[in-house]
C-alpha cells in the first residue's frame, strides 16, 4: 500500500524558514517524480514544486521561486520542501503527491498544515 | 501560471448527470492531453480520478468520464449519487514539467 507521511508544519512568523518533510513507503521511490502541492483555507489546489528520479531536474511555481528549495533523500525514501521568507499567503496545508506512469498526483499524503502569522 | 477556469459550482439529483468544464489556453489544457480530474471531500486529501483527459485509474468507476475540445476540458458524473457530493479539480500539464490546478468546483446532490 503507498504511503506518503508529511511532517514538519506549524507557526512561523513572517519572514520564517521551515522545512517539510514527506516519506514514503509502499512503492519504488526512485520510479517516481515527487510533488508538493498546497491549498490555502478555503481556497483551492496548487501547484508548488517537484523534482525529478535522479534529481536533475527541479520545478517551481513563480511565487515561490528564489523562497522554496525541493529536494530528495533516495536512499531514505523522502522528499523535502525548504521554505524560506515566509509570507502569509504561503498559509496553506501542504500535500506531497506522486507522478507516477497514469499521470501527475496519482497518491497524495494526508497534508501538514503550515501557519504564517505573527 | 493563471488558475483554470472552472463553474463555481455545479448540482444535480441523484440519478443525473453534471458536466463540470475546465478552460484554460493553448500553453496548457489546449496544448497537451495531459489534463487530470480530482475530487476533494472535506478535510481530505484529494483523490486520483482522471489523467490524460479520459483515462480513469483502476478503481474509479465508469461513471466518471472525462473529454476535451480545444482549451476547454470536461468532466462528466453520470448517475449522480449521494457520495459524489464534493469539491472537483481539473489540472492541466503546462510544459517543462509543470502544472496548474482549476479553480475548483462544488458538486452539490441535491
Amino acid at each position: 500500500e503507498v504511503q506518503l507521511v508529511e511532517s514538519g508544519g506549524g507557526l512561523v512568523q513572517p519572514g520564517g524558514s521551515l522545512r517539510l518533510s514527506c516519506a514514503a513507503s509502499g512503492f519504488t521511490f526512485t520510479n517516481y517524480w515527487m510533488n508538493w502541492v498546497r491549498q490555502a483555507p478555503g481556497k483551492a489546489l496548487e501547484w508548488v514544486a517537484n523534482i525529478k528520479q535522479d534529481l536533475s531536474e527541479k520545478n517551481y511555481v513563480d511565487s515561490v521561486k528564489g523562497r522554496f528549495t525541493i529536494s530528495r533523500d533516495n536512499a531514505r525514501n523522502s522528499v523535502y520542501l525548504q521554505m524560506n521568507s515566509l509570507r502569509a499567503e504561503d498559509t496553506a496545508v501542504y500535500y506531497c503527491a506522486t507522478w507516477g506512469s497514469d499521470g501527475p498526483f496519482d497518491f497524495w499524503g494526508q497534508g501538514t498544515l503550515v501557519t504564517v502569522s505573527s | 501560471q493563471s488558475a483554470l477556469t472552472q463553474p463555481r459550482s455545479v448540482s444535480g439529483s441523484p440519478g443525473q448527470s453534471v458536466t463540470i468544464s475546465c478552460t484554460g489556453t493553448s500553453s496548457d489544457v489546449g496544448g497537451y492531453n495531459h489534463v487530470s480530474w480530482y475530487q476533494q471531500h472535506p478535510g481530505k486529501a484529494p483523490k486520483f480520478l482522471i489523467y490524460d483527459v479520459n483515462k480513469r485509474p483502476s478503481g474509479v468507476p465508469d461513471r466518471f468520464y472525462g473529454s476535451k475540445s480545444g482549451n476547454t476540458a470536461s468532466l462528466t458524473i453520470s448517475g449522480l449519487q449521494a457520495e459524489d457530493e464534493a469539491d472537483y479539480y481539473c489540472c492541466s500539464y503546462a510544459g517543462r514539467s509543470t502544472f496548474v490546478f482549476g479553480i475548483g468546483t462544488e458538486v452539490t446532490v441535491l
